[in-house]
């Protein structure tokens, strides 16, 4: 499917475990970005990437990994869940001169 | 650094009346302003975008909002509100010319009542 993808749309997991969110991309945008919504709060920046192998830390990166091998993929790896990344999570890509974010469906990670 | 304020998380409006969605920011730059909508449980979806052109920028379902230098703020309207625009809608604010740095306000629901 063409577009921006997520997986998995929904998660649980126990709090000291590693999970790994991935987003996947088709149009070749060079940039790509993770959030997390949450109430109150809006979209808050995790980590960005402008390219592969070049990435950089947004608002709120602590407890948070990412990679980015291939132009089109990005996961987000949180190393060690705690109760506090209970979020819904989104992945956005954009190209330059496109000037606006293009958002994934999300995934929505509940640690207990 | 840029930001952005929406006044009012939650607003509620009679189906047929006038949506105003208020949104201010603050940039040290020209900035590029968006309005993105999200309906339960799916990603956000961008409505309009002003990127230095005309002001008064259309959008898609009828939505449009105008830029305004002098009050730094870019509110969103709809002269006729249905009930599908239930939603909740976020302001952002970019910097860059290529749509990284975006700062999203805060958001503010909007209900639709019969």
């Amino acid at each position: 499917d063409a577009g921006i993808t997520q997986s998995p749309r929904y998660k649980i997991t126990e709090t000291g475990r590693q999970v790994t969110l991935m987003c996947h991309q088709t149009w070749s945008h060079s940039y790509m970005f993770w959030y997390r919504q949450d109430l109150g709060h809006g979209l808050r920046l995790i980590y960005y990437s402008a390219a592969a192998d070049i990435t950089d830390k947004g608002e709120v990166p602590d407890g948070y990994v990412v990679s980015r091998s291939k132009t089109e993929n990005f996961p987000l790896t949180l190393e060690s869940a705690t109760r506090s990344q209970t979020s819904v999570y989104f992945c956005a890509s954009t190209n330059r001169d496109s000037y606006e974010q293009y958002f994934g469906p999300g995934t929505r990670l509940t640690v207990t | 650094a840029q930001s952005v304020t929406q006044l009012g998380s939650h607003v509620s409006v009679s189906e047929g009346a006038l949506v105003l969605l208020r949104c201010n920011y603050s940039s040290s730059v020209p900035p590029y302003l968006f309005w993105y909508v999200q309906y339960p449980n799916q990603g956000l979806q961008l409505l309009l975008k002003y990127t230095s052109a005309a002001t008064l920028v259309k959008g898609i379902n009828g939505f449009e909002a105008e830029f305004k230098k002098s009050e730094t703020s870019f509110h969103l309207t709809k002269p006729s509100a249905h009930m599908s625009d239930a939603a909740e809608y976020f302001c952002a604010v970019s910097e860059g010319s290529y749509g990284q740095n975006f700062v999203f306000g805060p958001g503010t629901r909007l209900s639709v009542l019969p």
